[in-house]
């Protein structure tokens, strides 16, 4: 099973600022890599897949980077709407075994 | 419009079974494979299982033997069904389409909520 493993576990961020996630993989995932975001009491939206490349209807200030076992969301510059808990998901397992990281929680300063 | 309508959540004891059911519409539904996730209360998201049209199915190793997929192409339906439930299994269930192409899920349903407790 490849594990993921998302830093921090919190990040401390003000509106208007940019914000960089982190996630590790435990193996080589290529660029099967993917991003969600989940507000809370909703399901997870899809942002990034194949590390770098934004889910229909997102907004430019996401951007997904780097491959291998080491990835990066970027959000440039926060909006409200942007404070959620994040998860990154690997996708290059088969027989398909999805794992995802253990989330970072992404809040006001 | 694509939905993802997830029922049959509720309050069962430990020892029961429950069955999950997921309402799709908006696309293909027998051109996908289907997924359900599980994210218990305050915790992280959990791969569950998925199904391919053409009958194929995986699950994640730990719930192996107790829990089983099923889908309806006919009725644009995807199931699960959960037997043996232990209260480490609650948790708000989705289901998910896997995107065409790769191994990523664009579109999820509400959820619904499984306790077991006695």
């Amino acid at each position: 099973e490849i594990v993921m493993t998302q830093s921090p576990a919190t990040l401390s961020v003000s509106p208007g600022e940019r914000a960089t996630l982190s996630c590790r993989a435990s193996q080589s995932v290529s660029s099967k890599l993917a991003w969600y975001q989940q507000k809370r009491g909703q399901a997870p939206r899809l942002l990034i897949y194949g590390a770098s490349t934004r889910a229909s209807g997102i907004a430019a200030r996401f951007s997904g980077s780097g491959s291998g076992t080491e990835f990066t969301l970027t959000i440039s510059s926060l909006q409200s709407e942007d404070f959620a808990v994040y998860y990154c998901q690997q996708y290059n397992d088969w027989p398909p075994m999805y794992t995802f990281g253990q989330g970072t929680k992404l809040e006001i300063k | 419009e694509v939905q993802l309508v997830e029922s049959g959540g509720g309050l069962v004891q430990p020892g029961g079974s429950l069955r999950l059911s997921c309402a799709a519409s908006g696309f293909t539904f027998s051109g996908f494979w289907m997924n359900w996730f599980r994210q218990a209360p305050g915790k992280g998201l959990e791969w569950v299982a998925n199904m391919k049209e053409d009958g194929n199915r995986y699950y994640v190793d730990s719930l192996k033997g107790r829990f089983t997929i099923s889908r309806d192409n006919a009725k644009n339906s995807l199931y699960l069904q959960m037997n043996s439930l232990r209260v480490e299994d609650t948790a708000v269930y989705y289901c998910a389409r896997k995107a065409e192409a790769a191994g990523y899920f664009d579109y999820w349903g509400q959820g619904t909520l499984v306790t077991v407790s006695s």
